[in-house]
């Protein structure tokens, strides 16, 4: 079946510093997003990507479909970006998402 | 805005007893889905409907019914809780374009 494989596990950064997280997939996708939860909170989407580079604020997303994988970057980093990020892909045009485990982010001053 | 709401927020049940988990779309969105998160494991998805009147069976289905009776509600059902189904469990609803998926608060159910 579908596998969705996140990296790093963790991470921890000095505020102000850049963060990469990536996201590889077993299977070629149709559809894929990027979600933000903070710890006990609910999902949040950040970006619905499914190719190509996408920019909003301090993140930008891109998407390589021939090699199945995308990233987050999160660029001069604030303690308000902890919290786990999931990326989610959809690959049959089923709507059927699978997530990735998560990248556990935390900030700090 | 685009909004999900689940009921209840916590939940306590015993070993079992039957638990009904719903969910209410203000999105008109075709598409509802819930998943259990459970450490280590992420997301899983347990059950998914189209639309109203139709549900499909996710990843892990065994133990959960689901009912699809509008646009806006979906339920999910457990007849015979088991501790096993502890879990924090997320609805959502997304659209048949770009299937942007927007999540409810989450239930945190115990079952004892």
């Amino acid at each position: 079946g579908q596998q969705v494989q996140q990296s790093p596990t963790s991470l921890v950064l000095q505020e102000g510093e850049n963060a990469e997280l990536q996201c590889n997939f077993s299977t070629s996708l149709n559809s894929m997003q990027w979600f933000y939860q903070r710890p006990g909170g609910s999902l949040i989407s950040v970006f619905y990507n499914p190719s190509g580079t996408k920019q909003s604020g301090r993140l930008t997303s891109t998407t390589v479909i021939k090699e199945r994988r995308s990233s987050l970057h999160i660029s001069s980093s604030q303690i308000t970006d902890s919290g786990t990020y999931l990326c989610a892909m959809e690959n049959t045009g089923n709507y059927k998402y699978v997530f990735g485990a998560g990248t556990r982010l935390k900030v700090i001053a | 805005e685009a909004a999900v709401t689940q009921s209840p927020r916590n939940k306590v049940a015993v070993t079992g007893g039957k638990v009904t988990l719903s969910c209410n779309q203000t999105n008109n969105h075709n598409n509802m889905y819930w998943y259990r998160q459970d450490t280590g494991h992420g997301l899983r998805l347990i059950h998914y409907s189209y639309g109203a009147g139709s549900t499909e069976k996710g990843d892990i289905p065994d133990g959960y019914k689901a009912s699809r009776p509008s646009q806006e509600n979906f339920s999910l059902i457990l007849e015979l809780a088991t501790p096993s189904q502890t879990s924090v469990y997320f609805c959502a609803s997304g659209d048949d374009y770009q299937n942007t998926l927007y999540f409810g608060a989450g239930t945190r159910l115990s079952v004892l």
